[in-house]
């Protein structure tokens, strides 16, 4: 069974940069059928895709995001990371790792993690 | 606000059947698969329905999804208590070239 964990500090200071880990364990990272993403949900809110990266680095990242995000793949470690630089107290929110189809329906989102909490504050 | 839009809340009596929209355009659900995400209080959301009206492994034909337009609907029958919950529409949006989601509807069994 495939399993996904963030990983990464829970609280940051505004201005600085955000950064989180996913370990995945069960399966292999360096499949060709699956992207593997970032999910945000502030508190009380909707979700918010982040971004997608494959296993050999392509990325797909959100527009309103996009001048702040990077993210990147170890494969052999079988993980994956996002940094967000330059937050606010509006970047405070639930994180989610998860693995999304790479095809024709990209939004097919099969596999979670349980959810790391960041909190911008100073 | 978001691109898909979703109605804030449904609400309906154990054993009955409700329905929850997501409407969007021709870039996103017209033109792409559409996702349902079901996320009970304090979980992480859990995949319901994919390309359209498939679903997954272990999920219940309880829940049906199904796609016309630029529109996407999720149907639940049988009513639960345990279905109490947040559901989320999510597709691709080939103009951003981003996935998308909806704003989110409270499902209430009365």
């Amino acid at each position: 069974q495939l399993q996904l964990q963030e990983s990464g500090p829970g609280l940051v200071k505004p201005s600085e940069t955000l950064s989180l880990t996913c370990i995945v364990s069960g399966g292999s990272i360096s499949s060709r059928s699956y992207y593997w993403g970032w999910i945000r949900q502030p508190p009380g809110k909707g979700l918010e895709w982040i971004g997608s990266i494959s296993y050999d680095g392509n990325t797909y990242y959100n527009p309103s995001l996009k001048s702040r995000v990077t993210m990147s793949v170890d494969t052999p470690k079988n993980q994956f990371s996002l940094k967000l630089s330059s937050v606010t107290v509006a970047d405070t929110a639930l994180f989610y790792c998860a693995r999304l189809e790479r095809g024709a329906a990209p939004a097919t989102i099969d596999y979670w993690g349980r959810g790391t909490l960041v909190t911008v504050s100073s | 606000q978001s691109v898909l839009t979703q109605p804030p809340s449904v609400s309906a009596a154990p054993g009955q059947k409700v329905t929850i929209s997501c409407s969007g355009s021709s870039s996103n659900i017209g033109n792409n698969y559409v996702s349902w995400f079901q996320q009970l209080p304090g979980t992480a959301p859990k995949l319901l329905i994919y390309e359209n009206n498939e679903r997954p492994s272990g999920i219940p034909d309880r829940f049906s999804g199904s796609k016309s337009g630029t529109s996407a609907t999720l149907g639940i029958t049988g009513l639960q208590t345990g279905d109490e919950a947040d559901y989320y529409c999510g597709t691709w949006d080939s103009s951003l070239r981003g996935v998308l989601f909806g704003g989110g509807t409270r499902l209430t069994v009365l």
